[in-house]
């Protein structure tokens, strides 16, 4: 049974980088599209990007020129940068595998626990 | 891109059906047969209750339906139980590789 698990620091200084990384357990990171999402405190989702098994990636426009993503296939792990952040990016950061393997199609299957990054100094 | 549109709240009593709406546009939903919903209890994480407009994933009880029309697609919870109440996320494939989610419904069972 695949199973996702982000780490990284829960308090960033504001226009400094965000750091976070997802272990995937129980599967191979290969032929899949892996996901990151957030969700600020009481407000809704928003899809952040993905990044798949040949490190292509897509990221949300709205954040692309802050965003990077990398993959680490011998950790079977993938990692999110968010750089310059404000108040406006704590959120809970959930990683996800996309659903079905090998496409986009903007689907998630599996998620992680989901991650609380507060940005404060 | 802007978030779809999906209602507030809504709610029903038990055992009766309920219907979730999600409007984008031409852009995304209408363009494309990848939407996807989910429902999310307090403090977890989602779980992925129908995707490509009307497909459940294994283990999603069948009173979970999707469907759409034009710009709108629907999800339509039926024989409505206690544990239905949560948050329930649209989410629409937008081209170019992209994706957008609405805003979240809250339902609550009453």
């Amino acid at each position: 049974q695949v199973q996702l698990q982000e780490s990284g620091p829960g308090l960033v200084k504001p226009s400094e980088t965000l750091s976070l990384t997802c272990t995937v357990s129980g599967g191979s990171i290969s032929t899949y599209y892996w996901i990151w999402i957030r969700q600020p405190p009481g407000k809704g989702l928003e899809w952040i990007g993905y990044i798949y098994n040949n490190g292509g990636t897509s990221y949300s426009p709205s954040l692309k020129s802050r965003i990077t993503m990398s993959l680490d296939t011998s950790k079977n792990q993938f990692s999110l940068k968010l750089n310059s952040v404000t108040a406006a990016d704590t959120a809970v950061y959930y990683c996800a595998r996309a659903h079905p393997q090998n496409t986009f199609r903007g689907a998630f299957d599996i998620w992680g626990q989901g991650t609380m990054v507060t940005v404060s100094s | 891109q802007s978030a779809l549109t999906q209602p507030a709240s809504v709610s029903g009593s038990p055992g009766q059906s309920i219907t979730i709406s999600c409007t984008g546009t031409s852009s995304d939903v209408g363009n494309y047969n990848l939407v996807s919903w989910y429902q999310q209890h307090p403090g977890k994480a989602p779980k992925l209750m129908i995707y490509e407009v009307s497909k459940r994933p294994s283990g999603v009880s069948n009173r979970f339906s999707g469907s759409k029309s034009g710009n709108t697609a629907s999800l339509t919870i039926s024989g409505l139980q206690a544990e239905d109440e949560a948050h329930y996320y649209c989410c629409s494939y937008a081209g170019s590789n992209t994706c957008v989610f609405g805003g979240g419904t809250k339902l609550t069972v009453l």
